[in-house]
């Protein structure tokens, strides 16, 4: 049981090229988030889905991407860098809120990815 | 929209001793879970702890309590017997249980340095 995996773990991109970060996790959770954390912040949500197929916008979603083709795999991406997207992207996925008794509003979070755009 | 406050950027504690990180946050909801995440330095995201906002009963575990005041919107977490391995990043975080999305609102985290 890997939980929730990220890929790649590291990544150097320029200005204006583009990227794709998986997410996947083994947990059967319907629900799944993308995440970013920037240097003295919290983690700001950038995008979410609360099942297959289905994608919403969080706070922070200019920019960016998302696809959620299979329930496992939740792909952030962004089609032109830019520096200002530098930080450190986090996975998370849960059950449904009120789903499986008291885990239901647990989230587990993957290993994160950092991103620097230059 | 709700808010996460933690006014503490750093702070250190003795190894053994006791500490309390504040946190306050704001919101016009009723129905909500409150949470405090670990960040130590590999970056994982670790729960630490959590409180549903209807349970009057601050929670528990192992060496890590809860003071939560509702009517004053306070979630104080307090590390008893610190230990090296206690040094990270702690995060307090709210979700909103009648929202649809579940997802997490974080503050801007608490540097803890456990010094032996």
């Amino acid at each position: 049981n890997a939980g929730v995996t990220q890929t790649p773990k590291f990544r150097v991109l320029k200005t204006g090229q583009s990227m794709t970060l998986l997410c996947a996790q083994d947990m059967n959770h319907e629900y799944m988030y993308w995440y970013r954390q920037d240097p003295g912040m919290g983690l700001r949500l950038i995008h979410y889905s609360v099942g297959e197929g289905t994608t919403a916008k969080g706070e922070v979603p200019d920019g960016y991407n998302v696809s959620r083709l299979k329930k496992q795999n939740f792909l952030l991406g962004l089609e032109s860098a830019a520096p200002s997207q530098t930080s450190v992207y986090f996975c998370a996925s849960s059950y449904p809120l009120g789903g499986s008794g008291r885990r239901g509003n647990e989230q587990f979070f993957g290993p994160g990815t950092r991103l620097t755009v230059l | 929209a709700q808010t996460v406050t933690q006014s503490q950027p750093e702070m250190s504690v003795q190894e053994a001793e006791t500490v309390t990180l504040s946190c306050t946050y704001d919101t016009s909801e009723n129905n909500y879970y409150l949470f405090w995440y670990k960040q130590p330095p590999s970056r994982q995201m670790i729960l630490v702890i959590r409180q549903e906002a209807y349970k009057q009963q601050n929670a528990t575990e192992n060496r890590f309590s809860v003071n939560f005041q509702k009517a004053a919107k306070s979630f104080s977490l307090k590390i008893s017997d610190s230990q090296l391995g206690d040094t990270a990043m702690y995060f307090c975080a709210f979700m909103n249980y009648g929202g649809s999305q579940g997802n997490l609102i974080f503050g801007k985290g608490t540097k803890l340095s456990v010094k032996p």
